[in-house]
C-alpha cells in the first residue's frame, strides 16, 4: 500500500519570504511524486514530478521540490512567496507499473502581503 | 479542448436518483481516471481506463457506481440510487499513457445530493 502524509493543515507565510509545504511519503517500491495546486471551484493543477536522476525539481510559478529517498519527502519550496499563491496544495505518489495516483490530505497555504 | 472537460460543473440530485457526469479527456490521450474528493480531503481513486479497456475498478465504493469509455474517448461515471454520502467532487483526468506522464485534471463535478 501507498501513503502519503503532509503534516501541516496550513501554512502561512508573509509574501516575500520564502515558503515551505512538507511531505512525506510510504511506498514498496520506486515512486513517482507530484505536487498539484488547486484554486477554489476549480481542478487540480500540476506544478512539478519527480520520476529520476537530479533530486532537485523546478516546476511552475517558480516553484520547485526536493527528494530525499533516506528521508522519504519531497518538500515543495518557493524562494520568494506571492499573496497570489494563496490557494490548496496537494502532495501524491505514484508506483512505478502502477497508474493510481495516491494523494495527502492536502496543505492550505496562506501567503499574506 | 486543450484542457480536461467535465459536465455538469453542478449537479443536485435527490437521495434515490441516478446521475450521470461526463468527462472529455484531452485529445490524444490513452488513459483516463476518476478520483472523487470529499469535502477537506485529497482525491482517492476511483477507476481507470486504458483507452476503452477499465483496467482498474478497485476504488469504486459500491455497485452503484458504473463507468464507461466505450469509444476510449469520452467517459462517463454513473451513480445509481444516488445516496447522501456520495456528496463530493468527482474530478476526471487524463495522461498520454499510463507511465511516468503527468495526469492533468478536469474542474470536477460538484455533486450534492439531498
Amino acid at each position: 500500500a501507498q501513503s502519503v502524509a503532509q503534516p501541516e493543515d496550513q501554512v502561512n507565510v508573509a509574501e516575500g519570504n520564502p515558503l515551505t509545504v512538507k511531505c512525506t511519503y510510504s511506498v514498496s517500491g520506486n515512486p513517482y511524486l507530484f505536487w498539484y495546486v488547486q484554486y477554489p471551484n476549480r481542478g487540480l493543477q500540476f506544478l512539478l514530478k519527480y520520476i529520476t536522476g537530479d533530486n532537485l525539481v523546478k516546476g511552475s510559478y517558480g516553484f520547485e521540490a526536493e527528494f530525499n529517498k533516506s528521508q522519504t519527502s519531497f518538500h515543495l519550496k518557493k524562494p520568494s512567496a506571492l499573496v497570489s499563491d494563496s490557494a490548496l496544495y496537494f502532495c501524491a505518489v505514484r508506483v512505478r507499473g502502477y497508474s493510481t495516483l495516491t494523494f495527502g490530505k492536502g496543505t492550505m497555504l496562506l501567503v499574506s502581503p | 479542448g486543450a484542457g480536461v472537460s467535465q459536465s455538469p460543473r453542478y449537479k443536485v440530485a435527490k437521495r434515490g436518483q441516478d446521475v450521470a457526469l461526463r468527462c472529455d479527456p484531452i485529445s490524444g490521450h490513452v488513459s483516463l481516471f476518476w478520483y472523487q474528493q470529499a469535502l477537506g480531503q485529497g482525491p482517492e481513486f476511483l477507476t481507470y481506463f486504458q483507452n476503452e479497456a477499465q483496467l482498474d475498478k478497485s476504488g469504486l465504493p459500491s455497485d452503484r457506481f458504473f463507468a464507461e469509455r466505450p469509444e476510449g474517448s469520452v467517459s462517463t461515471l454513473k451513480i445509481q440510487r444516488t445516496q447522501q454520502e456520495d456528496s463530493a467532487v468527482y474530478l476526471c483526468a487524463s495522461s498520454l499513457d499510463r507511465g511516468a506522464d503527468t495526469q492533468y485534471f478536469g474542474p470536477g463535478t460538484r455533486l450534492t445530493v439531498l
